[in-house]
């Protein structure tokens, strides 16, 4: 079965911290996707990869990093951790055929992430 | 924007009946796909219906697309209590597997 895992549920962290989301999908996908979820807004989409050592920002890029090393992985960081980060982050990935999105995306359960 | 647009914005129904969420979009899509979040977890692909399918059936779920009006309804037969969760129609505008979603609509299915 499909599984994507995110290292942590629930993270609580300091103001002005480089925090670390850990992102682990088993299912060899080419695409991994970061999203925060916040009441009201929906869904919006920070990052994206289609390969190793491949990114692309998506709508709101602004205080976050990435890293993919390995296929399987995908590191979301905040580079220095702000009140206004706060909010349930969520993990997915996605097979590509024939160039375009035609599959579904997978998630994994999200981390709750508090900073204080 | 670009993002889909969902009504209702909340839906409260009894065990049994069907309920009815809808989505609009503005671009020409290749497909448009729904998914489920229950409270706290991640999301869960429910069902996708290409643009030039007008209907697709999966168990109690059935979806209509319709790319005139470039919107999409969401039908649950026989509603349960299991199936109080959000629910998202999102659809991709871009290369690479990008997908917008739909701001949500949240059922709740009293038993």
């Amino acid at each position: 079965d499909v599984k994507v895992t995110q290292s942590s549920r629930y993270l609580v962290k300091r103001t002005g911290e480089k925090v670390f989301l850990e992102c682990v999908q088993d299912m060899d996908h080419e695409n991994m996707f970061w999203y925060r979820q916040d009441p009201g807004l929906g869904l919006r989409l920070i990052y994206f990869s289609y390969d190793v050592k491949m990114k692309e920002k998506g709508d709101i890029p602004e205080g976050y990093s990435v890293s993919r090393e390995k296929k399987e992985r995908f590191s979301l960081i905040l580079e220095s951790a702000s009140t206004n980060q706060t909010s349930m982050y969520l993990c997915a990935s996605s097979s590509i055929v024939r160039g375009y999105s035609n599959q579904p995306q997978h998630f994994g359960d999200g981390t709750r992430l508090s900073i204080l | 924007s670009q993002q889909g647009e969902e009504d209702p914005q909340a839906l409260s129904i009894q065990e049994g009946e069907n309920a009815t969420m809808n989505c609009s979009y503005k671009t020409s899509i290749n497909n448009l796909q729904w998914y489920r979040q229950n409270s706290g977890r991640g999301l869960v692909h429910l069902i996708l219906i290409r643009s030039n399918e007008r209907e697709k059936h999966s168990g109690r779920l059935r979806v209509t697309l319709d790319t005139s009006k470039k919107s999409s309804s969401l039908l649950i037969t026989a509603s349960r209590a299991a199936d109080t969760a959000s629910y998202f129609c999102a659809f991709p505008i871009v290369f690479y597997g990008k997908l917008t979603f739909g701001q949500g609509t949240i059922l709740t299915v009293h038993p």
